[in-house]
């Protein structure tokens, strides 16, 4: 079975600081897919970043990117120049490469951006 | 134009009453799903169709019965309505299943049984 786990339910950075959200997995596959999700107070669930586990290099989407790493099952995300407009639930989640597409999610991290 | 929309947004119903939540995708996509997030934010899939064929049926109560009339549409009823049913009902679509295909969510619907 697959686990997602978010070991920070709670987050808060300046503006237009930095701050890394942790996540890690288990699973036994070795092929796979991992994404981060935002869920602003608006409640619709965003895609902010989707990794290829065959790819070595970190997937960056402007000023969102990650640290993945493969051995130690470890999958960040970093938001660089935070803005207000980032305060949201961040969720972690796996999916397997063959068969049913379905998304195991992590606990999720509550990130406040602070005017 | 909202790429996954689902109807209603807010319902709030009594113990025991049947509703439904309805869904479309104007993406083109062959495959959509149900996901469930509870009163401390956990998400789980429900079910997932792909071309109206069901795939996915985790363990949920027969009381929740999905219909996909056609591939862009993927309904949710629930009989007997119970307190825990109580939660946020995610409709999502995928181009198709396995690769890895970004599944897309709609703004989700908020039920309330009282």
């Amino acid at each position: 079975a697959q686990t997602v786990t978010q070991s920070q339910p709670e987050m808060s950075v300046q503006e237009a600081e930095t701050v890394t959200l942790s996540c890690t997995y288990d699973t036994s596959e070795n092929n796979y897919y991992l994404f981060w999700y935002k869920q602003p107070p608006s409640r619709q669930m965003i895609l902010v970043i989707r990794q290829e586990a065959y790819k070595q290099q970190n997937a960056t989407e402007n000023r969102f990117s990650v640290n993945f790493q493969k051995a130690a099952k470890s999958f960040s995300l970093k938001i660089s120049d935070s803005q207000l407009g980032d305060t949201a639930m961040y969720f972690c989640a796996f999916m397997k490469q063959a068969g049913a597409n379905n998304l195991f999610f992590g606990t999720g991290t509550r990130l406040t951006v602070i005017p | 134009d909202t790429a996954v929309s689902q109807t209603p947004k807010y319902l709030v119903t009594q113990m025991g009453n049947d509703k439904s939540i309805k869904c479309e995708q104007n993406l083109g996509h062959d495959t959509m799903y149900w996901y469930k997030q509870d009163s401390k934010k956990f998400l789980k899939i429900m079910f997932s169709y792909n071309n109206k064929e069901l795939i996915i049926n985790e363990t949920v109560p027969n009381r929740f019965s999905p219909k996909s009339p056609d591939k862009a549409h993927l309904n949710l009823h629930i009989n007997s309505l119970e307190l825990g049913d109580s939660a946020v009902y995610f409709c999502a679509s995928s181009q198709r299943m396995g690769s890895g295909n970004t599944i897309y969510f709609g703004e989700g619907s908020w039920l309330t049984v009282v």
